[in-house]
Formats: C-alpha cells, structure tokens, sequence
C-alpha cells in the first residue's frame, strides 16, 4: 500500500543538527513532491517546505531559510529533511506528506526534542 | 505575512449539523488556492478529509463535505457523531509552491 515511513525520535543539544527521513513505498516517488510539516507540542501545523521529488527543485517557508535542506534520494525512494541550529522552539513532531494538490499521505512523525 | 484564519473551537451536538470556515487575510478564499481539510486526533497524523475545495479522500464518509461559503472555505459536518471530536486544519495554497495552515478549530461533540 502507499505509505511513508519516516525514522525514529531524536534528542539535540541547542545548536545541533538534525536529519529526518521519509521512505516512501507503493507509488511512483518522482510522480509527487513532498512537503514538510511541525506541529510543536500543543500546537497547530506548520508548512516547512517542499521538495519536488522529480527534480529536486524545493521551496521553504520563509522563517526557516538558511536553517533547512530538503532532497530526496531517488534511488531508495527516500526524502530528507536537515534542520540546523536547533533551537528549543525547534522541539516538535515532524511530519512528511506526499504532495500532488494536497497532502494526501502522511508519514506517522518524527518527534525532534531540543534540550540541553 | 499571510494569515489563514479559522474559528479556535466549536461546540456541536450529536447528530447535529456544524459548518468549519477557512479565511484568508489578504482577501477572499477561492478555488485557486485548492483548500483542503485535514482531521487530527491527539498523537496521531492527520488524516486527509477533504481537497481542491470539495473532493473527499477516499474512505471519508459524505457526512463531511467542502464549499467555498462567501469569501472562505468551509468545511460542513452533518450528522456529527462522538468520534467527530478532533481538530481540524485547513491549508491553503498561494502559488509558487507554498501552502500556509490554519490555526485549526478544535471540535467537540455533546
């Protein structure tokens, strides 16, 4: 079936990088893109960016330029999302979504936690 | 800074009937930014409810439906059951390969 599965739950000093994956499965990966979404603890989503899986070409929110990469792997069907320069506001639940008109699918999260 | 706008929370009745609105703070909701609607229950993922405007996910009963109502999208629940009880988001596109969310609406039943 169609899904994302994304890696496991990461702890980083303020400062630190982080890198999350998103495997996809179960449809052409470079017929979509996908995008990025947090939702901080209590809080509502929030659209980080997007990556077109076909040509890599992406798009960031604009708070978060110069702290974020997204690329996909299109060998492995794999998207990555690298956030730098953690802050304690970075400490959220990271999501990928497969992207056509909307976000259709979605991966089960990535709980990043910022603390020293 | 856009801004896209939804009612913090409301309040509906078992098997009563409750319209969610999505506003935009730059003018009017059309078609052209493909709204959609996203169903959220704690500690889960969103689960996709509705797109480009009103085209239901596969799975999702047609309880749930998606206009444009005025200048905002809206999002309609009838016959609303228990297990209606969530958040709702919806997101907006704006072109160029950006979306912005919604604050959400918290959603309860009783």
């Amino acid at each position: 079936q169609v899904q994302l599965v994304q890696s496991g739950a990461e702890v980083k000093k303020p400062g630190a990088s982080v890198k999350v994956s998103c495997k996809a499965s179960g449809y052409s990966f470079t017929s979509y893109g996908i995008s990025w979404v947090r939702q901080a603890p209590g809080q509502g989503l929030e659209w980080m960016g997007w990556i077109s899986a076909y040509k890599g070409n992406t798009n960031y929110a604009q708070k978060l330029q110069g702290r974020v990469t997204m690329i996909t792997d299109t060998s492995t069907s794999t998207a990555y999302m690298e956030l730098r320069s953690l802050r304690s506001d970075d400490t959220a639940v990271y999501y990928c979504a497969r992207v056509l008109d909307t976000f259709d699918i979605w991966g089960q999260g990535t709980m990043v936690t910022v603390s020293s | 800074q856009t801004v896209v706008t939804q009612e913090p929370s409301f309040s509906v009745s078992p098997g009563g009937t409750v319209t969610l609105t999505c506003g935009w703070s730059s003018g009017s909701v059309s078609t052209s930014h493909y709204p959609s609607w996203y169903q959220q229950t704690p500690g889960q993922a969103p689960r996709t409810l509705i797109y480009s405007t009103n085209t239901r996910s596969s799975g999702v009963p047609d309880r749930f439906t998606g206009s444009i109502l005025g200048n905002k999208a809206a999002l309609t629940i009838t016959g609303a059951q228990a297990d209606d009880e969530s958040d709702y988001y919806c997101v907006l596109y704006m072109g160029s390969a950006i979306w912005v969310f919604g604050g959400g609406t918290k959603l309860t039943v009783l």
